[in-house]
């Protein structure tokens, strides 16, 4: 199982808007409406950002959005702030109770 | 609330085995499937299986088939996994993540550093 795609660095301004995508195929991402977003903060644990495409936990800033199109999936910050400085993982069920991650992008707020 | 608490850092030489614990709280252990991911240095996050806490079923991704188990022991509401035949690409922090939805909760990570 390769692992989905990943742009390896996103970078904006305070206040912009920016989106990262996640590739996979039609195995894994097109296939399942299972993918989920995490933030990590370094040397911090990965935290839930976005699960099930677009679903975002309690207590999750609704700057946070994701969407599907058929292989790619994305994750949308708006009102890019400083703490949004992180790497962001995708990560898509991928069938037979198998699961793969993203490579990771890592977002620099300027 | 929910608690995920890991077994301490471990130094291990290759070809040894690990096994790492997962203590988990706060909720009915039983309900949920739990995830092993890890993280080497500098690079991003690797799924590695689930089990079932209920039943024990298992299924790991098939880069690690043969020498990764998990098991679980509901009367401490603890899951164990064990990587054996370790090189030095194994160094790297091992988490263990709840399922539901997806990863929600994650243990602090255990360090687990493979070196002659």
């Amino acid at each position: 199982q390769s692992a989905l795609t990943q742009p390896a660095s996103v970078s904006g301004s305070p206040g912009q808007s920016i989106t990262i995508s996640c590739t996979g195929t039609s195995s894994d991402v097109g296939n399942y409406n299972f993918v989920s977003w995490y933030q990590q903060h370094p040397g911090k644990v990965p935290k839930l950002m976005i699960y099930e495409v677009s679903k975002r936990p309690s207590g999750v800033s609704n700057r946070f959005s994701g969407s599907k199109s058929g292989n790619t999936a994305s994750l949308t910050i708006s009102g890019l702030q400083a703490e949004d400085e992180a790497d962001y993982y995708c990560c898509s069920y991928a069938g037979s109770s198998t699961y793969v991650f993203g490579t990771g992008t890592k977002v620099t707020v300027l | 609330q929910v608690h995920l608490v890991q077994s301490g850092a471990e130094v291990k030489k290759p070809g040894a085995s690990v096994k790492v614990s997962c203590k988990a709280s706060g909720y009915t252990f039983t309900s949920y499937y739990m995830h092993w991911v890890r993280q080497a240095p500098g690079q991003g996050l690797e799924w590695m299986g689930i089990i079932n806490a209920s039943t024990g079923s298992t299924s790991y991704a098939q880069k690690f088939q043969g020498r990764f188990t998990m098991t679980r022991d509901t009367s401490t509401s603890t899951v164990y996994m064990e990587l054996s035949s370790l090189r030095s690409e194994d160094t790297a922090m091992y988490y263990c993540a709840r399922k539901g939805p997806d990863f929600d909760y994650w243990g602090q990570g255990t360090l687990v550093t493979v070196s002659s």
